[in-house]
């Protein structure tokens, strides 16, 4: 079953615009990952943050991690017609040795030029 | 680099049909996945290889089985197709010489059972 969650389901935005998407776990982590998915094409890897971290930067990206509320956060800021595509947070366990990640379903991210 | 390269991309089967869909990575890396993604569903987990030589079950292996042929190549099987298999699968691939590694996909294998 799907270890992380993410809120909201759909989000559309203006070029320009801020947009923050959510994700809740259940577990203990050894780190949190963000990917992107373009429509027809594989997921690519954003930004990690491990268990031992904050925030995290990375251009336009900002990653936040609360473990004591087993959730985190991704915004994009100064949006672009081209981050339109679907937002997975996955997380690695804490104990696993073998690099299994359990993905969320997903947040799907429209922006309008 | 071609990173991890899926074939083939598109595939149509009748119910009972048998396949095998083709993952090779030339990231030298030591880990392969297999997922499905359905919509609305995420990805999950069929089949994961932590090392040459080694496969294990995923969430969903129902159905499925594999090869860890080398250490580039790991090929997911479907020996009597069913509707419910249809879907996108996607081979990720990461290594596991140190912690926190990110995984790396291929642009998946889009697959219809009729």
């Amino acid at each position: 079953s799907q270890q992380g969650e993410e809120d909201p389901q759909a989000l559309s935005i203006q070029e320009g615009e801020n947009a923050t998407m959510n994700c809740s776990y259940k577990t203990s982590i050894n780190n949190l990952q963000w990917y992107r998915q373009n429509s027809g094409r594989g997921l690519v890897h954003l930004i990690l943050i491990r268990s031992n971290e904050r925030e995290k930067h990375s251009g336009r990206l900002r990653v936040t991690l609360d473990t004591s509320k087993k959730s985190s956060s991704l915004l994009i800021t100064a949006s672009r017609a081209a981050d339109t595509a679907s937002y997975f947070c996955a997380t690695d366990q804490r104990g696993s040795t073998l690099g299994r990640l359990y993905f969320g379903r997903g947040t799907q991210l429209t922006v309008w030029p | 680099n071609a990173g991890v390269t899926q074939t083939p991309k598109f595939q149509v089967l009748k119910t009972g049909q048998s396949m095998t869909l083709q993952c090779a990575q030339d990231m030298n890396h030591n880990s392969m996945y297999w997922y499905r993604q359905d919509p609305g569903m995420g990805l999950r987990l069929i089949y994961y290889s932590a090392s040459e030589g080694t496969t294990d079950k995923g969430e969903v292996p129902n159905g499925y089985n594999v090869s860890r042929l080398n250490k580039r190549e790991f090929s997911l099987r479907l020996e009597s197709a069913a509707p419910s298999q249809t879907s996108v699968y996607f081979c990720a691939s990461t290594t596991r010489t140190g912690p926190n590694q990110p995984q790396h996909f291929g642009d998946g294998t889009r697959l219809s059972i009729l």
